[in-house]
């Protein structure tokens, strides 16, 4: 079945530093989302990419969608603790269920103050 | 006003019981769900229901049984609670798949159960 890989599973970072976690598709996505799941929370939307290559900014955050629509990213910029959380893409196959969004196992992401 | 609200928030219970959990969206939407979480923060679908339609059962074991009485509301029953059970339990909602941004998904904050 689709499988929607995410890396890394942990990144600790300085208040400050820039934060990168990828996401790689098995087959061609038709779309993809980023979640983000604060610690005893729940996952929030961020954004969905649909074009290839795609690029979208919100703030220090930059989302990409690959080319072939395989693979994403989500780079934060000068990390705050405000940043800390997991974050999760979630990608739905083209042709597939369009109920069914598969979610990557996410990058826990901590911030050192 | 909570957009996507589920009952109750912890549960804990003892193995064998039969408990159930609640979800209601006032988001108008036509698509429902049920995602689990395990420890290792694992997101997996278990069930979707569009219109009170079932169309997602994810290899769930039969002692989960999903009911919607309506669009609006899609409640999750567990009978013989194992073990294996014990995990944070999500409602979502989306508005129309497929469409645009139509298939973001909102989560409720989740319910907590601790099978003992």
């Amino acid at each position: 079945g689709q499988q929607v890989m995410q890396i890394p599973q942990y990144q600790h970072v300085q208040e400050g530093e820039d934060f990168t976690t990828y996401c790689n598709s098995s087959t061609t996505l038709s779309n993809i989302q980023w979640y983000k799941q604060r610690p005893g929370g729940h996952p929030v939307f961020l954004i969905q990419l649909v074009k290839s290559g795609e690029v979208k900014k919100q703030k220090r955050l930059t989302f990409q969608f690959g080319e072939a629509k395989k693979n994403s990213s989500l780079h934060i910029t000068a990390t705050q603790t405000t940043d800390v959380g997991t974050y999760f893409c979630a990608g739905k196959v083209g042709g597939g269920s369009n109920y069914k969004l598969t979610f990557g196992k996410g990058t826990l992401l901590t911030v050192n103050p | 006003d909570t957009a996507v609200s589920q009952t109750p928030k912890y549960l804990v219970t003892q193995m064998g019981n039969d408990k159930s959990i609640k979800c209601e969206q006032n988001l108008g939407h036509d698509t429902m769900y049920w995602y689990k979480q395990d420890s290792k923060k694992f997101l997996k679908i278990m069930f979707s229901y569009n219109n009170k339609e079932l169309i997602i059962n994810e290899t769930v074991p039969n002692r989960f049984s999903p009911k919607s009485p309506d669009k609006a509301h899609l409640n999750l029953h567990i009978n013989s609670l194992e073990l294996g059970d014990s995990a944070v339990y999500f409602c979502a909602s989306s508005q129309n798949p497929g469409q645009g941004t139509g298939n973001t998904i909102y989560f409720g904050e989740g319910s907590w159960l601790t099978v003992v």
